[in-house]
């Protein structure tokens, strides 16, 4: 069973320019986290998704930055006229059904994304 | 806001020693995870705690959990190198949505 996958692993833009982050969610997983790590520091949740809901981004901000998850394909990350602020890994992480008390989120290797 | 603070944020030790790594969060959560982060890697989940008083634990790692004092501890008993890593405590935030908030990490390094 793959885990969860994320590509691409290392993403280098310009300012200005558009950055997009796929995940693919294990095997029978419908749902996807977002988080974001800043060097140094620990993850920020950013969005929750299921499969064609975002269900809570509370973590995301108010511009430039959008989520999504079709019902088929990848979930995506999608950051809009990146700034060098931007620059972090931004994990993926998927799970069967939160609600389950043993319930588990399993994180992707991340993107380190570059904004030069 | 639900804030999660270990501490020490950074840990060196020799090998064969003991230590703890201390987890505090500032509001009630039902759930309570520990991960393991190796430098450019992703996170591998060691530990989920799910109630008061609940220890867990694999090889020479240890965890365990008190809800009314809102703190986790990850023991490592005898370290050895291989346990060299960042190690993350996290909890759930929003009952059942499994929000998770982060602590900062603590950074281990085990020497010869």
């Amino acid at each position: 069973n793959a885990g969860v996958m994320q590509n691409p692993r290392h993403l280098v833009r310009r300012r200005g320019q558009e950055a997009r982050l796929r995940c693919s969610p294990m095997k029978g997983h419908s749902h996807v986290y977002w988080y974001r790590q800043l060097p140094e520091e620990g993850l920020k949740f950013m969005v929750y998704l299921q499969k064609e809901n975002i269900i809570d981004e509370s973590g995301m901000p108010k511009e430039r930055f959008s989520a999504e998850f079709p019902k088929e394909g990848p979930s995506i990350l999608r950051i809009q006229q990146v700034v060098r602020g931007d620059s972090a890994a931004y994990f993926c992480a998927s799970g069967e059904r939160p609600g389950l008390i043993q319930e588990t989120q399993y994180f992707g290797p991340g993107t380190r994304l570059l904004v030069l | 806001e639900l804030k999660v603070e270990q501490n020490p944020l950074f840990l060196s030790m020799q090998e064969g020693k003991n230590y703890t790594i201390y987890c505090n969060y500032s509001t009630t959560s039902d759930r309570l995870y520990w991960y393991r982060q190796d430098p450019g890697k992703s996170l591998e989940s060691l530990f989920v705690l799910l109630s008061n008083g609940a220890v867990k634990q694999e090889g020479r790692l240890m965890a365990s959990l008190d809800t009314k004092a809102r703190l986790s501890t990850l023991h490592i008993t005898a370290a050895v190198h291989d346990l060299s890593a960042t190690y993350f405590c996290a909890v759930d935030y929003a009952q059942g949505a499994q929000k998770l908030v982060f602590g900062q990490g603590t950074r281990l390094t085990i020497n010869p």
